[in-house]
């Protein structure tokens, strides 16, 4: 089973400021099948980032997914009010099928 | 608007059964595939199950194989999760999910439905 592993656990940065969001996988992953989620409080998860690096419809654009084999990275270019949530890293193989990373919290400073 | 609405949820003792079902709409139910995603309390997205577009193929997480059957019914555009001899450790909201963009990916979802199994 290939482990996705998130860090930092939490980040704390103020509205403006740039985030940095890793993902380290145990395995190699395709790109093609890497993918970040947003989650608020009580929602649920929203798809941000699909193929490491696309933009699902509607995600603006100072979401940006970069990386690949075992390194993955979500960056937001300048955080808004709203951005302040959990995010998730995700993968798909065929043995494994879908894995979540455990989470990264992202809150203000 | 593509719609998912999960119901069936609530209070369930340890080893007995409950049914959630998924109202899809907004977009042709039968064309995609379909997952259940969990989340216990406080903790992480961990996902459970699939079936593809005309029910034929399934998958399922090994913590639940065995247990939980999915099945879909195209004519309602639902889809539903037969949960059985449930565990405490199977509390948790559950959220369905359609297949997203690219691969392997799950968009969008549910509000989900929290299934709490206790005495």
């Amino acid at each position: 089973e290939i482990v996705l592993t998130q860090s930092p656990g939490t980040l704390s940065l103020s509205p403006g400021e740039r985030a940095t969001l890793s993902c380290r996988a145990s395995q190699s992953v395709s790109g093609s099948y890497l993918a970040w989620y947003q989650q608020k409080p009580g929602q649920a998860p929203r798809l941000l980032i699909y193929g490491a690096s696309s933009r699902a419809t509607g995600i603006p654009d100072r979401f940006s997914g970069s990386g690949s084999g075992t390194d993955f990275t979500l960056t937001i270019s300048r955080l808004e009010p709203e951005d302040f949530a959990v995010y998730y890293c995700q993968q798909f193989d065929s043995s494994s099928l879908y894995t979540f990373g455990q989470g990264t919290k992202l809150e203000i400073k | 608007e593509v719609q998912l609405v999960e119901s069936g949820g609530g209070l369930v003792q340890p080893g007995g059964s409950v049914r959630l079902s998924c109202e899809a709409s907004g977009f042709t139910f039968s064309s995609y595939w379909m997952h259940w995603v969990r989340q216990a309390p406080g903790k992480g997205l961990v996902w459970v199950s699939r079936i593809n577009s005309d029910g034929s193929i399934t998958s399922y997480a090994d913590s639940v194989k065995g247990r939980f059957t999915i099945s879909r019914d195209n004519a309602k555009n639902t889809l539903y999760l037969q949960m059985n001899s449930l565990r405490a450790e199977d509390t948790a909201v559950y959220y369905c999910a359609r297949k997203g963009p690219g691969s392997g990916t799950f968009d969008p979802w549910g509000q989900g439905t929290l299934v709490t199994v206790s005495s």
